[in-house]
């Protein structure tokens, strides 16, 4: 089963909103990630979590805050977004840094 | 610093053609990791492949096939008598085992449409 399943598929927000996206693995990796992805550009890292405490930050803005309540989970709380922020964003997990990543369906996420 | 690049943007062929995409790559680790990942319109970037510096051996996998080359920098990957579903953006991605260990640096892919 190499399966990673997010929620939601696509979320519209305000940018006083506060949201939460959501992102489930069972594969017993222990290394978790987010990327954020726009239009016609790779995947940008934003975080990684590896057996479930921050490891890599990438310099990204406090209105996106990570959260790993257990090896199975990661959630990235959104608050105070911007326009900009409207991206679809990917959640990953592996075994470990140099391994494979499986990545999520992603969630489109449209601020406004 | 690691860098991957990918010069062809987009590429068109027509269904049965043989297309290859190119990847070359920068990076000063003796021992790194090479990804090809496959992005369909659904969104969901697609596992293909991984192969360590350390191994050169070609791979075939029914019609991708990729050719991995230390002395030109290069990870290319050919798909022999493309279908429409193959049109997708594809990645390639290299992880550094000593430095910026723990990411995966992606070059900016390429938009393959192959038409009927």
């Amino acid at each position: 089963d190499t399966e990673v399943t997010q929620t939601p598929k696509h979320l519209v927000m305000g940018m006083t909103n506060k949201k939460s996206l959501k992102c489930e693995q069972h594969m017993g990796h222990r290394a978790m990630y987010w990327y954020k992805q726009k239009a016609k550009k790779p995947p940008e890292l934003m975080f990684v979590y590896s057996y479930e405490k921050l490891s890599i930050n990438e310099s990204v803005p406090s209105r996106f805050s990570p959260e790993c309540p257990n090896s199975s989970l990661l959630n990235l709380h959104l608050h105070a977004l911007q326009p900009e922020d409207s991206a679809l964003y990917l959640c990953a997990s592996s075994h470990g840094g140099l391994e494979t990543q499986y990545f999520g369906p992603g969630t489109r996420l449209l601020v406004l | 610093a690691q860098k991957v690049t990918q010069a062809q943007t987009e590429i068109s062929v027509v269904e049965k053609e043989d297309v290859t995409l190119d990847c070359v790559y920068e990076t000063r680790d003796t021992t790194y990791y090479l990804f090809w990942y496959k992005q369909p319109p659904s969104g969901e970037l697609v596992f293909l492949i991984r192969r360590n510096s350390f191994d050169e051996q070609n791979e075939i996998s029914g019609r991708y096939s990729w050719n991995f080359q230390k002395s030109t920098s290069s990870f290319n990957f050919t798909i022999t008598a493309s279908q429409v579903v193959d049109s997708a953006v594809y990645f390639c991605a290299l992880s550094e085992a000593v430095t910026n260990a723990g990411k995966s640096t992606f070059g900016d892919g390429t938009t393959l449409t192959v038409k009927p």
